[in-house]
């Protein structure tokens, strides 16, 4: 399985907040990543936060970290159906350059 | 533009054939990586490269093949021996510095007949 855990689905209303979780085992870990991929597309990264901080925030993006029980989230505020997409949430292991770890992803789907 | 892509964008191979997937990037990256993203699964790293003429296994490397012969290039050979080929592969790049901060290809879906 993921060493890094995501729920699969998130359905949410037009204007409202989403909020995608993620829980990761590697507690050494110095930046967690959210990409986002669109249908048929590679990956974007949205945002990062480095381990020492709790809460990074960039237009409609907030980041959440709770290092002491391993869990990540992002909010997106006033979602838009243009935010329907899949929303990975990745680590990069400290012992293993350039391995970045990435969970299943959320799909995030958009309804009027 | 600065950017990465890949080619082709859908590829279709028989069962023993080998297939050569393409990713070129003009970004002046160090870095480059390929992954394979199968249905409901997160990306799996095949192989990366920090350097030219170098390069590592990722976590699912059999059946695959590398090369890293200029800074911009960094083809992926799918080989018979991959036992299970059909998939969306994504090529990557990135300072290597900065190995979080991955920017990715637009994918090749390659399905063996």
């Amino acid at each position: 399985g993921e060493d890094v855990e995501q729920s699969l689905f998130l359905s949410v209303r037009e204007g409202d907040s989403s909020v995608i979780n993620c829980t990761y085992t590697d507690s050494s870990s110095t930046y967690l990543y959210w990409y986002k991929q669109e249908p048929g597309a590679g990956l974007q990264l949205l945002t990062y936060i480095f381990s020492n901080m709790d809460m990074k925030q960039d237009q409609r993006l907030t980041v959440l970290l709770n290092k002491k029980d391993k869990h990540l989230s992002l909010r997106i505020a006033d979602t838009q159906t243009g935010d329907s997409a899949i929303y990975f949430c990745a680590e990069i292991l400290v012992d293993s350059w350039g391995k970045l770890q990435f969970g299943a992803g959320t799909q995030v789907v958009v309804t009027p | 533009d600065g950017g990465i892509t890949q080619s082709p964008k859908y590829l279709f191979r028989k069962e023993g054939q080998n297939v050569t997937l393409s990713c070129e990037q003009n970004l002046n990256h160090d870095a480059m990586y390929w992954y394979r993203q199968d249905p409901g699964q997160g990306l799996r790293l095949i192989y990366y490269s920090q350097i030219v003429n170098d390069f590592q296994k990722g976590d699912i490397a059999e059946g695959y093949s590398v090369s890293r012969e200029k800074k911009e290039s960094f083809p992926l050979t799918v080989t018979s021996a991959q036992k299970n080929p059909t998939a969306f592969y994504l090529c990557a790049s990135s300072i290597r510095t900065k190995a979080g901060e991955q920017f990715f290809g637009p994918g090749t879906r390659l399905t063996v007949l």
